[in-house]
């Protein structure tokens, strides 16, 4: 079974609005999360890493500004698209590992497809 | 600067046949390389790992092998079963980045009948 939960699966908004997606951790506690985005048919690219209990480290290039990550307990991590536009339309996923280092897979959320009209 | 590859962005195989899809990098530091499905519309499921200190590592019908002279890696899957039809994409990951993968560009496997 799913073992990281993503809500919502698919939000359409109009230009301007503020859009919070929840990433949680089903059952293991995760100290760390990670977001990604997908352009269609382009690969996953990693935005930022989401580290419970402190600040999100963002990849290069990524607003820390637009995209917020909070990462409040062991097993929820979100991010909200503020003051969303159309260019911010995309397939956003969520992963998390059980344990954060060792050569342990990430598990994937089934994503969220976010349309800005 | 794309530093896992796939170069081909698709792929048609018979049921019953081997598929082969490749994939290559570029940082030596890559330590730990994985292998993901994914479905539209969904989350990438995790398949199959290899780490660099192994040159083959096999799980039913998958098998990964990696050569690391080549900084080359495939996924084997035999046989191809016409369930197997997604897009595959291979990951990448060093020990000091702390599980932060880099994906591929995928590989659309296409299993007929």
């Amino acid at each position: 079974g799913a073992v990281v939960s993503q809500h919502p699966s698919w939000v359409i908004c109009k230009s301007g609005t503020s859009v919070k997606i929840e990433c949680r951790s089903l059952d293991f506690q995760a100290t760390t999360m990670f977001w990604y985005r997908q352009f269609p048919k382009q690969s996953l690219m990693l935005m930022a890493t989401s580290n419970e209990g402190s600040k999100a480290t963002y990849e290069q290039g990524v607003e820390k500004d637009k995209f917020l990550i909070n990462h409040a307990s062991l097993t929820l991590s979100t991010l909200t698209v503020t003051s969303a536009h159309p260019e911010d339309s995309s397939f956003y996923i969520c992963s998390a590992g059980k344990r954060a280092t060792g050569n342990q897979p990430q598990h994937f959320g089934d994503g969220t497809r976010l349309s800005i009209l | 600067d794309q530093q896992v590859k796939q170069n081909s962005p698709s792929l048609s195989v018979q049921e019953g046949r081997i598929s082969i899809l490749n994939c290559d990098y570029t940082n030596s530091m890559f330590d730990y390389f994985l292998w993901y499905k994914k479905y539209p519309a969904e989350g990438p499921t995790f398949l199959i790992s290899i780490s660099s200190i192994k040159d083959k590592n096999e799980d039913g019908r998958f098998t990964v092998f990696l050569n690391k002279s080549a900084k080359h890696l495939s996924l084997h899957i035999v046989p191809s079963q016409p369930g197997d039809s997604a897009v595959y994409f291979c990951a990448a990951r060093w020990t000091g980045t702390a599980s932060k993968l880099t994906f591929g560009t995928g590989t659309r496997l296409q299993v007929t009948l």
